[in-house]
């Protein structure tokens, strides 16, 4: 059974902290995506990485992907109130006819004003 | 963002009775999916639907049925609804199949009494 586990589990920071979260795997996948979900709400997508090594920003989030593809980091740097949520990661198998995504539990963040 | 609405948002209901979520898109996406989301289980597969008519199992769809007869409607019936079966439910939507991004409804919380 292919797992993906995140960690931590519960973050909980001041503003202006940076942190990191992951996401790892004995698995290889052919792509990972990342997702934050706010309370109340649905998982919206952040990102998707495809490639090993592969490193993408969006503003102040900074998301890799390990050269084997079994793990990903995401950083996030000065963190802001508004970053506050449930990130979650989900990987696509990299091999089957019928790859079904497999998902991290979450780590949940809470950044203090 | 894909144009994903749940209905109804929030449903208290008794244990044995039939219930049905609605979701709708707007899109025109080809595969949606029904999950549940728990604490300690993260996000698990119901059903998913690869077109109109064509349906299959996730891995936790005891006690759950779908029916597709619209490309952009995807019902989920509880067929006598169960304690275990209070969660939080989420539709989902996307235009490549079961591996790649998806985009989120905002859930309906049900409550079986």
């Amino acid at each position: 059974t292919q797992l993906l586990e995140q960690s931590p589990q519960f973050l909980s920071i001041q503003e202006g902290e940076n942190l990191t979260v992951y996401c790892n795997s004995s698995s290889v996948f052919s792509s990972l995506q990342w997702y934050r979900q706010e309370p109340g709400e649905g998982p919206v997508l952040l990102v998707t990485v495809v490639t090993g090594g592969e490193v993408k920003k969006l503003k102040r989030l900074t998301f890799q992907f390990g050269d084997a593809r079994k793990d990903s980091s995401l950083h996030i740097t000065a963190a802001q109130p508004g970053d506050t949520g449930l990130y979650l990661c989900a990987g696509c198998p990299n091999a089957g006819n019928n790859r079904k995504l497999i998902w991290g539990l979450g780590t949940s963040l809470a950044v203090n004003p | 963002d894909a144009g994903i609405t749940q209905s109804p948002r929030h449903k208290v209901t008794e244990t044995g009775t039939p219930v049905t979520l609605r979701c709708h898109q707007t899109e025109n996406h080809r595969y949606m999916y029904w999950y549940r989301q728990d604490p300690g289980h993260g996000l698990r597969l119901i059903h998913y639907s690869y077109g109109v008519k064509d349906t299959d199992k996730g891995e936790v769809s005891d006690g759950y049925s779908v029916s597709r007869s619209k490309t952009e409607d995807f019902l989920l019936t509880l067929e006598s609804a169960t304690s275990s079966q209070t969660s939080v439910y989420f539709c989902a939507t996307n235009d490549r199949g079961q591996g790649y991004e998806q985009y989120f409804g905002p859930g309906t919380r049900l409550t079986v009494t």
